[in-house]
């Protein structure tokens, strides 16, 4: 079965602070990550996507790949309270059909 | 910005009967979507849809469950008999090639009693 994980948290961070949310995943045939970010009742928001080991930085937002330990992060950097939400971490499959692996996300709370 | 547009917002069925969520992919992608994604669950895999036909299913896609793409621009998930564990939000996304990222329509809550 293959398989995405992450922690549920919550994980609490004060405004401006670098919020770092994990993700492992167990298909070493995966070649695309993606991190969504998913308000309570809406649906999954693209926020970053990567496919080559290092860091990838778009704005407040780096994700990180390392393929050889399985391992996809995102750090958040000056933390706001509206970036509370579900970070919902997602590998496609070895099969390239597209078909995405979503993990059961990680709740993050900003407080001011 | 050119979005995925999901109709209805909300369906409510009777146990039994059949359902046919609709979507309108992002007009000039190619690969589509359907997820579903039960209250306080992960969201999971049903199917994917190319050049007209499915390109991969999940076992939840078992023979209740069809897609359609009956013009240039919809793109259908019908549940033929649906059952009260199908009571979920249902998600259509798409993309440009396979691996490229989805975006996500809104959603469909289905709520079968």
């Amino acid at each position: 079965q293959k398989e995405v994980e992450q922690n549920s948290g919550p994980l609490s961070v004060p405004e401006g602070a670098i919020a770092s949310l994990n993700c492992t995943y167990s298909d070493r045939g995966s070649q695309s990550f993606f991190w969504y970010r998913q308000y309570s009742g809406k649906s999954p928001e693209l926020i970053m996507f990567i496919y080559s080991n290092g860091d990838k930085e778009d704005g407040r937002f780096t994700a990180q790949l390392n393929k050889a330990s399985q391992y996809v992060s995102l750090l958040i950097r000056d933390s706001q309270p509206s970036d509370s939400a579900t970070y919902l971490c997602a590998a496609d499959g070895s099969s390239n059909t597209g078909k995405l692996i979503f993990g059961q996300g990680t709740t993050l709370q900003v407080k001011p | 910005e050119p979005e995925v547009t999901q109709t209805p917002s909300h369906q409510v069925t009777q146990m039994g009967q059949e359902v046919i969520l609709r979507c309108v992919p992002i007009s000039n992608h190619l690969y589509f979507y359907w997820y579903r994604q039960i209250l306080g669950q992960k969201v999971e895999f049903l199917v994917s849809f190319y050049n007209n036909e499915i390109s991969e299913k999940s076992e939840i896609f078992d023979d209740q469950f069809s897609v359609e793409r009956p013009d240039g621009s919809n793109f259908t998930l019908k549940i033929r008999s649906t059952k009260l564990e199908d009571s979920a939000m249902y998600f259509c996304a798409s993309s440009g090639q396979g691996r490229q990222p989805q975006h996500f329509g809104d959603g469909t809550r289905l709520s079968i009693l």
